[in-house]
């Protein structure tokens, strides 16, 4: 099993559908982020969570919010998807409080497509 | 805002080289640098983090340098293998909080 899982993969939706992506971890590791890859753009992060009651704006939080349910679990929401929110979104975890590099694990990423 | 641009876009090399990947930054001010692997319809897979006061990193047939005063990071892979090809990605951390700028990568083929 993948030590960080998204789900669903793919999913396709049409403009104002309410969205979740959800992503869990079996790293143990304290920080959780969501980012999304367009062609061209590179990755941009979305949002990020320290902890349970730590969440934090990324570049580009617009349009989107998180939830940190447990330590192993952040999920990412779309409340009225629109088009150019058609993406690659990943999921990644990195370990602070143990004392890691910062080193960032992602999941296979979640590929949104609004209509 | 940091800036962070991988050259050449693409690259297409025999099997047996040695090759070069270049990733180029506008501010100096970093935390670290790390450098990615994509595979196609797969997430990223960390290959190397190099801290700000480091000058390079190892693993295997990959060395990382970097180059904070001249805004620059090289990925060297020795002696390439078909398995190599992937994108590449590089990614800036100005704050140790993983708010990551990437590059939009290099796309490498290695030629059997």
């Amino acid at each position: 099993d993948a030590d960080v899982t998204q789900t669903p993969r793919n999913r396709i939706t049409k403009t104002g559908k309410r969205i979740m992506l959800e992503c869990s971890q079996t790293k143990g590791h304290d920080r959780m982020y969501w980012y999304r890859q367009d062609p061209g753009l590179g990755l941009r992060l979305i949002y990020y969570s320290f902890d349970v009651k730590d969440i934090n704006k990324g570049e580009i939080s617009d349009g989107y919010s998180v939830s940190r349910q447990a330590q192993a679990k952040f999920s990412l929401s779309l409340e009225s998807a629109i088009p150019n929110q058609t993406a690659l979104y990943f999921c990644a975890t990195s370990d602070f409080l143990t004392g890691g590099s910062g080193e960032l694990f992602f999941g296979e990423g979640s590929r949104l497509t609004v209509l | 805002k940091q800036e962070v641009t991988q050259i050449p876009a693409a690259l297409s090399v025999p099997e047996g080289e040695n090759l070069v990947l270049n990733c180029s930054f506008t501010d100096s001010a970093i935390y670290n640098l790390q450098w990615f692997r994509q595979d196609p319809g797969k997430g990223l897979t960390s290959l190397l983090l190099i801290q700000s006061s480091q000058r390079e990193q190892t693993s295997g047939r990959l060395n990382a340098s970097l180059d904070k005063s001249s805004g620059r990071s090289t990925l060297y892979i020795a002696a390439s293998q078909p398995g190599d090809s992937a994108t590449y990605l590089c990614a800036v951390d100005q704050t140790g909080a993983n708010n990551l700028f990437f590059g939009t990568g290099t796309r490498l083929t290695v030629i059997p």
